[in-house]
């Protein structure tokens, strides 16, 4: 059972332009979501979150707008660079239980 | 200071061998995790320690044994491993496991397993 869903599992975007990622969930529990970038071989990286109480935050070059009555979450990068090419995740979880549920992945390629 | 440190990077055993991976954080994170993850899929959870008791154990064969020496280390034995448990495997930690709301998790950069 997929509670968190990344529906396209790949998107390519020019550099400097922008690359939304998008992400679904299906439990109205989950209270605190997350994105995180991944290369190859490597762990997870933390990149942005964001709280239920809130429908955006931003931090430099990534913005998450979240919609809750839609159980949808996006994750905007602008500009996109070369360097953002990796695959993300996102990621939510419930103050009422202590697991991180996540999506299938979206694999970003920026083409310079 | 955000860091989760795994050892080793990369690991190659056979099926009888006994071997296993570290994890240490210092970021005072009371729950500890270990995730599998295979090529382009997401993270798979095996194993969740809040407060240094196992608290989530997601019906993961028992050739892999969690251990939670102290609240900054996290070890996982393998032993008898088949070659389709080749992949890279994720400690990670976050701040407290009872309140998930507004902790992330972090992960360290992964220890990829190969059985042979």
């Amino acid at each position: 059972d997929q509670q968190v869903k990344q529906n396209s599992p790949s998107l390519s975007v020019q550099e400097g332009r922008i690359s939304i990622l998008n992400c679904d969930y299906t439990n109205s529990m989950f209270d605190y979501f997350l994105w995180y970038k991944k290369y190859p071989a490597e762990g997870p990286t933390f990149l942005i979150s964001i709280s239920s109480i809130k429908d955006k935050n931003e931090d430099g070059r990534f913005t998450v707008f979240l919609n809750k009555s839609a159980k949808h979450l996006s994750l905007h990068i602008v500009p996109s660079q070369p360097g953002d090419s990796a695959v993300y995740f996102c990621a939510a979880s419930a103050s009422t239980g202590n697991q991180f549920y996540f999506g299938t992945g979206t694999s970003l390629t920026v083409i310079p | 200071d955000t860091e989760v440190t795994q050892t080793p990077k990369h690991l190659v055993m056979g099926m009888t061998n006994k071997k296993s991976l570290k994890c240490e954080q210092h970021m005072g994170h009371r729950a500890m995790y270990w995730y599998k993850q295979k090529a382009k899929k997401p993270p798979e959870l095996m194993f969740v320690y809040s407060y240094e008791k196992l608290s989530i154990n997601e019906s993961v064969p028992s050739r892999f044994s969690p251990e939670c020496p102290n609240s900054s280390l996290l070890n996982l034995h393998l032993h008898a491993l088949q070659p389709e448990d080749s992949a890279l495997y994720l400690c990670a930690s976050s701040q407290g496991a009872y309140r998930a709301a507004g902790n992330t998790i972090y992960f360290g950069e992964g220890s990829w397993l190969t059985v042979v």
